[in-house]
Parts: structure tokens; C-alpha cells; sequence
């Protein structure tokens, strides 16, 4: 199975601060890589997939970035509402995997 | 609007099967090229992707729980569901139900069904 590692695992912010989460998978997935954003006690919702396009009526300051073993998440200008935990998740090879999650609060 | 929604058994017994259905409505489940997922949470915890049913009937499971897993697809009914025999306390998790355009990307998701495997 393909190992998906994100970093940090949670992070404080502030309102306006611009956020980057990584994420490292143990091999290459070229750009199979979806991000997730999961409120509490919600679903996860689709953010962005194949590694870099942003998912029909996401916010356009969220962005993804990378390809092979490196991605990252990119929120700029921190909304209330983006307070959540953000998943990466490979749909490289199966089976599917997801990274542990990391989980942005408020500071 | 597709939307998605579990349900089924909230409380298994330990060692008994799991049974979830996922009810599909604003579209359908025999639609081509679609793939309808289940993933699952542990509370607390992270994500693990259980498998997939596609709409000709094709089925994929995580290896790590194949020896326990089935799913079926009801056109009749709109829905698609999954059952996991002999569970165990790891087995407790919300259980997610998804459609897939490729069977890589997962959107959307249902609200999620709580399963509590008591002993």
C-alpha cells in the first residue's frame, strides 16, 4: 500500500494568515492526489484533484500544487469557515489511501 | 444534485455482520462509469477506503478486509450496499458512502452512518 504522510499534523492560525500543509507519499503517484476538507461532525468535501484543480465552486484561495512524492495545500487569506481538518488522499494505484489529516485551528 | 445518504445497522454485536445501504437520489446508480465507494472513520481518526461497486457490478476490496467484505448494487432501489461479517471493536467507525467519475476521486460523500460494535 502507498503510505501518505501530511505535515504538520495540526496548526494554529489566524483570520487572513496564509496556511500550506504537505503531503509525502512512499512512492511516485504522479498526480493522483485529491485534497479533502472535513468539518466536525461532516463529510469530507472535495477540494481540489489530480494534484492542482480546484473542484467546482471551491473558493479560489485554496490551490494544490506538486507531483510525484511532494504535494501541498495552499490557503490563502484564512477564513472562518476553513477552521477544518484537510485530508490528501492518492488515487494512484489501490489500495486508495489517505494521509492521516491535519487540522487547522484558530489561534 | 446527487446526494447520498447511509443507512442501516447502528449497534453490531460483536462477531455478527455489518449491513450498510447508501440511498442514491438525483441520479442514478446505473449510470455508466461510475463507481459507488465506501470508506470508513474510526472516531477520531483518519480515513480508510473499504472498496468499490461500479455500476456493471464490479467490485473492488481493500485487501485488508476482503476476507470479510461483500457488496451489492440494487438498480431497482437506487442504492448500493456493504456487508462485513465477524466484526470486532476495530470495526467501529462512521461509514462513509461516495461516488466516483474514475474510481480515484470521491464526490460526493453521504452525511456518514455511525456503527458501534458492542461486545
Amino acid at each position: 500500500d502507498i503510505q501518505m504522510t501530511q505535515s504538520p499534523s495540526s496548526l494554529s492560525a489566524s483570520l487572513g494568515d496564509r496556511v500550506t500543509i504537505t503531503c509525502r507519499s512512499s512512492q511516485t503517484i504522479r498526480t493522483y492526489l485529491n485534497w479533502y476538507q472535513q468539518r466536525p461532525g461532516k463529510a469530507p468535501n472535495l477540494l481540489i484533484y489530480s494534484a492542482s484543480t480546484l473542484q467546482s465552486g471551491v473558493p479560489s484561495r485554496f490551490s494544490g500544487s506538486g507531483s510525484g512524492t511532494e504535494f501541498t495545500l495552499t490557503i490563502t487569506s484564512l477564513q472562518p469557515e476553513d477552521f477544518a481538518t484537510y485530508f490528501c488522499q492518492q488515487g494512484y494505484s489501490t489500495p486508495r489511501t489517505f494521509g492521516q489529516g491535519t487540522k487547522v485551528e484558530i489561534k | 444534485q446527487l446526494q447520498l445518504q447511509e443507512s442501516g445497522s447502528g449497534l453490531v454485536k460483536s462477531s455478527q455482520t455489518l449491513s450498510l445501504t447508501c440511498a442514491v437520489s438525483g441520479g442514478s446508480v446505473n449510470s455508466g462509469g461510475f463507481s459507488w465507494h465506501w470508506i470508513r472513520q474510526p472516531p477520531g481518526q483518519g480515513l480508510e477506503w473499504i472498496g468499490y461497486i461500479s455500476q456493471s457490478g464490479i467490485t473492488y476490496y481493500n485487501p485488508s478486509l476482503r476476507s470479510r467484505l461483500s457488496m451489492s448494487l440494487d438498480m431497482s432501489k437506487n442504492h448500493f450496499s456493504v456487508n462485513l461479517t465477524s466484526v470486532t471493536a476495530a470495526d467501529t467507525a462512521v461509514y462513509y458512502c461516495a461516488r466516483s467519475a474514475d474510481t480515484r476521486v470521491f464526490d460526493p460523500w453521504g452525511q456518514g452512518s455511525l456503527v458501534i460494535v458492542s461486545s
